[in-house]
């Protein structure tokens, strides 16, 4: 089964900095571009970030450009969010997925809680 | 404010028939950009309903389904029943900013 597991969140206070790991198992990690979207409590889908399948390239909302990272390490089909200067309104559950041509999220994971206050 | 404007809510009865619009209001999106269909239950994560306008993926009823046009898109929900009640996004691709967008979500509340 192809399944998508995020792990990292916790409370953290302002201005400082956490890393989202996403562990991908059941299909070919390497071959699959992949995002970060956050939903922050009882809020809609806002994405923050993509890299494409062999990190070549990456692109970020503008609310996160400059803070967050995305980057991924393929041998271990994981992919990472690095977040830092976070702010309270950064706070919302951090779901991965995964980009198919054609079908931009195709596959979701279950979410991990970053929750930024002092 | 997102460039994809949904109505926040909508509801109907069991075995009616609704639709939840999504409007483009950029250029940045054009008529030949797709627009993709996001289902997401109570307390889960979002799970894609539609892609690529008006296709299903396997194991979507027939129930669900969508339409594009120039600046709006749509999509349909007949035989309403009563775990359709979710929250229902609609997302694009803007082609300038190099920015995937989401709606601001629509709540199907089934009555």
């Amino acid at each position: 089964q192809v399944h998508l597991v995020e792990s990292g969140g916790k409370v953290v206070q302002p201005g400082g900095s956490l890393r989202l790991s996403c562990a991908a198992s059941g299909f070919t990690f390497s071959t699959h571009g992949m995002h970060w979207v956050r939903q922050a409590p009882g809020r809609g889908l806002e994405w923050v970030a993509f890299i494409r399948d062999d990190g070549s390239k990456t692109f970020y909302a503008d609310f996160v450009k400059g803070r967050f990272t995305v980057s991924r390490d393929n041998s271990k089909s994981t992919l990472f969010l690095q977040m830092d200067s976070l702010r309270p309104d950064d706070t919302a559950l951090f779901y991965c997925a995964r980009y198919s041509s054609g079908y931009p999220f195709d596959l979701w994971g279950q979410g991990t809680l970053v929750t930024v206050s002092s | 404010q997102s460039v994809l404007t949904q109505p926040p809510s909508v509801s109907g009865a069991p075995g009616q028939q609704v639709t939840i619009a999504c409007n483009v209001t950029t250029s940045n999106i054009g008529a030949t950009s797709d627009v993709h269909w996001y289902q997401q239950l109570p307390g889960t994560a979002p799970n894609l309903l539609i892609y690529r306008n008006t296709h299903r993926p396997s194991g979507v009823p027939a129930r669900f389904s969508a339409s594009r046009s120039a600046t709006s898109a749509s999509l349909a929900i007949t035989g309403l029943q009563a775990d359709d009640e979710a929250d229902y996004y609609c997302q694009s691709y803007d082609s300038s900013l190099n920015a995937w967008v989401f709606g601001g979500g629509t709540k199907l509340t089934v009555l």
